[in-house]
């Protein structure tokens, strides 16, 4: 498998402009999970599906920020219009439910470099 | 209210040197999953282990052993015989069953493995 993969790898925008990031998980895997690193926060989880359903979207930080799941094998983080403090790395990672309530690892895409001027 | 601590915010060694790497949660949940995650410099996130709260044996895989005591909430992460190689951050994560899987992280110790 080609693991989840992650475009763009690197993203540099002016500040007011609309960004979106795409992920496409591991095939097969149930759940999908966007997160934010910066030096100051940490890894954060910003959003995360099961199923293409949107469970638990309150690390999202500001309604400029949305992301949809429109099938099994693709979603996409939106932020509109981008701010210098969204510089970060945004992470998008995936999980096979092993079962009701198991919980399996993660895989984590590359990452995508947004940078904010 | 789930939250992982990693005390620890760099640890230097010279290689072959042991190290161990703390982590500390809290959550009020019975079943629960812990993670640990590496990061070495290129970037990108790689599982190394996961435990859930009703396995509480230790585990060793080559280098690498964890120790999970829930009396202490602890689980800790001991690389034996460091390398350079090893030389990267290291997450450790929470999620709940009744937080619907929701993962936290720890904010990472950054190891440093010198020749």
């Amino acid at each position: 498998d080609a693991g989840v993969i992650q475009s763009p790898r690197h993203e540099v925008t002016e500040m007011g402009q609309e960004v979106t990031l795409r992920c496409k998980p591991i095939s097969g895997h149930d759940y999908l999970f966007w997160y934010r690193q910066t030096m100051m926060r940490g890894l954060e989880l910003l959003i995360y599906f099961n199923n293409n359903v949107p469970i638990d979207d309150s690390g999202m930080p500001e309604d400029r920020f949305s992301a949809k799941m429109p099938n099994a094998s693709f979603s996409t983080l939106k932020i509109q219009p981008s701010e210098p403090r969204d510089s970060a790395v945004y992470f998008c990672a995936s999980s096979l439910g092993a079962g009701t309530g198991i919980l399996n690892e993660q895989f984590f895409g590359p990452g995508t470099r947004l940078t904010v001027l | 209210a789930q939250k992982v601590t990693q005390a620890q915010t760099e640890i230097s060694v010279v290689e072959k040197e042991d190290v161990t790497l703390d982590c500390v949660y809290e959550t009020r949940d019975t079943t629960y999953y812990l993670f640990w995650y590496k990061q070495p410099p290129s970037g990108e996130l790689v599982f190394l282990i996961r435990r859930n709260s009703f396995d509480e044996q230790n585990e060793i895989s080559g280098r690498y052993s964890w120790n999970f005591q829930k009396s202490t909430s602890s689980f800790n992460f001991t690389i034996t015989a460091s390398q350079v190689v090893d030389s990267a951050v290291y997450f450790c994560a929470l999620s709940e069953r009744t937080g619907g899987f929701k993962t936290i992280f720890g904010a990472g110790t950054r190891l440093f493995v010198k020749a």
